[in-house]
């Protein structure tokens, strides 16, 4: 199947700091990229989607200030989440659909720990 | 109504036993339907794709109902391996807005 690579798998920061989550599409291109975080023992939920070149779509109740999002080209989108505190913490997921079909490939996640 | 519901189990069931998920999704107009599975602490997985008239990938069985607007996955002779979270997926709008269920838990005993 097609690769998605996210990087870092895992980031430990202090509150107040940024950090940023890349998401590559290795092997095709991602036209369409989205981002999801998981709490232990819950579901995945989206919290935005972004479309290379355009703006993010973000789910209610996500903060697009929070968590800011870039698609700049066919093979990479960011996550940065500014200012983090503690509540940030969590499992952070990309997944891309684009030219390799309509399934949706998954980052390997980062585990973000804010402390 | 969720775009798209799952019972989120846990399905506990012995070894060998077969095992049917059934998923829902509202929007008639959802073009493309999956199957991921998820161990826990990983990403989740593409494990099939479903078709209209259904396939089938060894212990693994997918079909589509449109009519009715759900899509379910058998798994024949349960393994201790299979047990994880299996998501529903469903795409609309040319794979714009892909929708995840949230999952059902299955967990296979010895």
């Amino acid at each position: 199947g097609a690769v998605v690579s996210q990087h870092p798998s895992r980031v430990i920061c202090k509150s107040g700091t940024s950090v940023k989550i890349e998401c590559r599409s290795l092997d095709f291109q991602a036209t369409t990229m989205f981002w999801y975080r998981q709490f232990p023992k819950k579901s995945l939920m989206l919290m935005a989607t972004s479309n290379e070149g355009s703006k993010a779509t973000y789910e209610q109740g996500v903060e697009k200030d929070k968590f800011l999002i870039n698609h700049a080209s066919l093979t990479l989108s960011t996550l940065t989440v500014t200012s983090a505190h503690p509540e940030d913490s969590s499992f952070y997921i990309c997944s891309a659909t684009g030219t390799q079909g309509p399934e949706a490939f998954f980052g390997q996640g980062t585990r973000l720990t804010v402390v | 109504r969720k775009e798209v519901e799952q019972d989120p189990g846990p399905f506990n069931v012995p070894e060998g036993a077969t095992v049917a998920f059934n998923c829902t999704y509202s929007n008639s107009a959802s073009q493309s339907f999956f199957w991921y599975r998820q161990d826990c602490r990983k990403e989740p997985k593409l494990l099939m794709s479903v078709y209209s008239s259904g396939n089938e990938d060894g212990r693994f069985t997918a079909q589509l109902n449109r009519a009715s607007q759900y899509i379910s996955l058998l798994i024949r002779d349960s393994k201790l391996s299979d047990s994880a979270t299996y998501l529903c997926v469903v795409t609309l709008g040319g794979y714009q807005k892909v929708t995840f269920g949230t999952g059902t838990k299955l967990q296979v005993i010895p």
